[in-house]
Parts: C-alpha cells; sequence; structure tokens
C-alpha cells in the first residue's frame, strides 16, 4: 500500500536561514507528487509538483527515486513561510486520489 | 479558488444527528472528493466521485454516505454523527485531465457534542 511520510511534525527556523522539509513515499506504482500549503485556518494550496519542476516562492522540490524522498527546500526562510506543509503523493489510477503526509508545522522566527 | 465551495463553515451538533456537508463547484470538474483533516493523520480520503452518479470509498469511508446527482455538487451525510467523526471537512475537485492537480474548498469544521 502507498504511503507519505514526513518525519517532522514541528519545525522552526529564524528568518534567513534555509529550511528543508522531508518527505518519503512508498508506492509500488510510478509516484507523481506534490507539496500543498495550508496558511492558518486557509485551505490547501497547491505549492509545487515535481513534474512541473517549478520554483515557486523560493520552494524547490526534487523528486528522488533512488532514495524515495520528495523533499521541500528553500534557502532563505521568510516569516511569511510559516504554514502547515503537506505532502502528496498522487495513484495512478484514473481519478488519481491523493495520499497525505501527516503534516508539518513549519514556523519561522524573527 | 472562489470555484469550489463548501457549507456550513461552522458546524456543531449532537452525536445520533445526521448532519450533511454540501461541496459545490462551477468549474465542472469530472472528480470530486471529500477528505478530513486530524492532527497527526494530515488528510484522508472518505470518498470521491468520478462523475454524477458515480463514487467510490477512500480509505475512512465508515459512518458516512455520499451521492452525486449533479456534476456541481457532492453532498456528504453522517447519518449518525459520532464524536469521533469531529474534524476538519475539505472538499477537492479535480479535472478529468489526468496532469491536473486537485482544488480545495475552504473547509468545514464539524463538532460533535
Amino acid at each position: 500500500a502507498q504511503r507519505v511520510t514526513q518525519p517532522e511534525k514541528l519545525l522552526s527556523v529564524f528568518k534567513g536561514a534555509p529550511v528543508e522539509l522531508k518527505c518519503n513515499y512508498s508506492y509500488s506504482g510510478s509516484p507523481e507528487l506534490f507539496w500543498y500549503v495550508q496558511y492558518s485556518r486557509q485551505r490547501l494550496q497547491l505549492l509545487l509538483r515535481h513534474i512541473s519542476r517549478e520554483s515557486i516562492k523560493g520552494f524547490t522540490a526534487d523528486l528522488n527515486k533512488g532514495e524515495t524522498s520528495f523533499h521541500l527546500k528553500k534557502p532563505f526562510a521568510q516569516e511569511e513561510d510559516s504554514a502547515m506543509y503537506y505532502c502528496a503523493l498522487s495513484l495512478s489510477g484514473s481519478a488519481r486520489q491523493l495520499t497525505f503526509g501527516s503534516g508539518t508545522q513549519l514556523t519561522v522566527l524573527p | 479558488d472562489a470555484g469550489i465551495t463548501q457549507s456550513p463553515r461552522y458546524k456543531i451538533t449532537e452525536t445520533g444527528r445526521q448532519v450533511t456537508l454540501m461541496c459545490h463547484q462551477t468549474w465542472s470538474h469530472s472528480y470530486m472528493f471529500w477528505y478530513r483533516q486530524d492532527l497527526g493523520h494530515g488528510l484522508r480520503l472518505i470518498y470521491y466521485s468520478a462523475a454524477a452518479d458515480i463514487t467510490d470509498k477512500g480509505e475512512v469511508p465508515d459512518g458516512y454516505v455520499v451521492s452525486r446527482s449533479k456534476t456541481e455538487n457532492f453532498p456528504l451525510t453522517l447519518e449518525s454523527a459520532t464524536r469521533s467523526q469531529t474534524s476538519v471537512y475539505f472538499c477537492a475537485s479535480r479535472d478529468k485531465n489526468w496532469d491536473q492537480p486537485q482544488h480545495f474548498g475552504d473547509g468545514t469544521r464539524l463538532s460533535i457534542l
């Protein structure tokens, strides 16, 4: 069965410091991975998806199939980055349901 | 995105009561999904639908019922609410094209006393 693991429930960094949010997955099919962000009491928003290889708000993520990881990185954290971050795996069926990790609450300290 | 709306935003009810959460999308997306969000579990899929009159179970469907008589609406019903169903519920939709991501509503915060 598919699984997404985010080992850090809470992560605090200082403004201007690099940040890395870890995500590991297990899936027998061809993985498609996403990062979603949820600011306080707001809806989830798509941040990144591995197939687009974009950089959004300074964040990047690379799919490493050998290590089954999709870590989210930003070289210089900003206070407005404080939010809950979810890593998600899309299943290969037609509905492409998402399996989410348990989330990492990022706090960027001034 | 204003294209997907959930109602109510907040709901308090009692155990044993029936409660229905509404989800409406204006994009004519084929796929719609219901998730619940709980601390320590992230989001878990309850039910999803590929089109009108086509629904399927997700990871945690017990105690929930869905219907989809129209493409734009996907209501979620708790037939006899239990305290373990206290959660934040998110609806999402996705276009039928394989490369399109899911778009989420604002969520409904449901408390069952």
